[in-house]
């Protein structure tokens, strides 16, 4: 998976609690994306990050907040989980923001009851 | 509407058939179409890319985009058990839109 990494891989949560998913890169790739994938709406672009401390939001952001303190490390952050963000999020990173060529983490597995 | 549509399948062939998967969209801007390649609890990857219209062929895999009609293709040759797999076609002009993903299975 190019050097990615995801944690936690799996994981149950309860309505209404704060969740915190992790993303780590070896590639000193620029640029940094989550994304949420779910049945009959492919993958969904939810914040992206083009550096340190820079940030954007992309199709499905609602409810996400993300921060990026270290190139290597992207965190996305649900402040209070709702059962609507059950789904399997994947990280990516990418050389440059027009680059075709994205390398996805091997996914977290995120389940709000 | 979505700005791109993909069939979601499930679609089953016997080994060694022709496959073709295909993609609508309706944003003229989209400059980059790519196919993705994504086993059953994996991250996707990257199969192939195209930018603007034409072909491209890598091995037994062929990537159509045909942009006056804001389609796109691509064809598996020789189809083997183990590229029964999810597909998903991607675009971009700076954010990537990705239709739903195609599921195929290859039959031996």
């Amino acid at each position: 998976d190019a050097g990615i990494t995801q944690s936690p891989r799996h994981k149950v949560t309860e309505t209404g609690t704060p969740v915190t998913l992790r993303c780590h890169q070896t590639e000193n790739h620029r640029y940094m994306y989550w994304y949420r994938q779910d049945p009959g709406h492919g993958l969904r672009l939810i914040h992206y990050s083009y550096g340190v401390k820079d940030t954007d939001k992309g199709e499905v952001s609602d409810g996400y907040s993300v921060s990026r303190s270290k190139t290597e490390d992207f965190l996305l952050t649900l402040e209070s989980a709702t059962s609507s963000q059950t789904s399997v999020y994947f990280c990516a990173i990418s050389g440059g923001r027009q680059s075709y060529e994205q390398y996805f983490g091997p996914g977290t597995r995120l389940t709000v009851t | 509407q979505k700005e791109v549509e993909q069939d979601p399948g499930p679609l089953s062939v016997p080994e060694g058939a022709i496959v073709s998967l295909n993609c609508t969209y309706s944003n003229s801007a989209f400059q980059y179409f790519m196919w993705y390649r994504q086993y059953s609890r994996k991250g996707p990857e990257l199969l192939m890319y195209t930018y603007s219209s034409g072909n491209k062929e890598d091995g037994r895999f062929t990537a159509q985009v045909d942009k006056s009609s804001k389609y796109i293709s691509l064809f598996i040759r020789d189809s083997q058990p183990s590229d029964s797999a999810t597909y998903l076609c991607a675009m971009s002009a700076g954010d990537m839109r990705f239709g739903a993903g195609t599921r195929l299975t290859v039959k031996p």
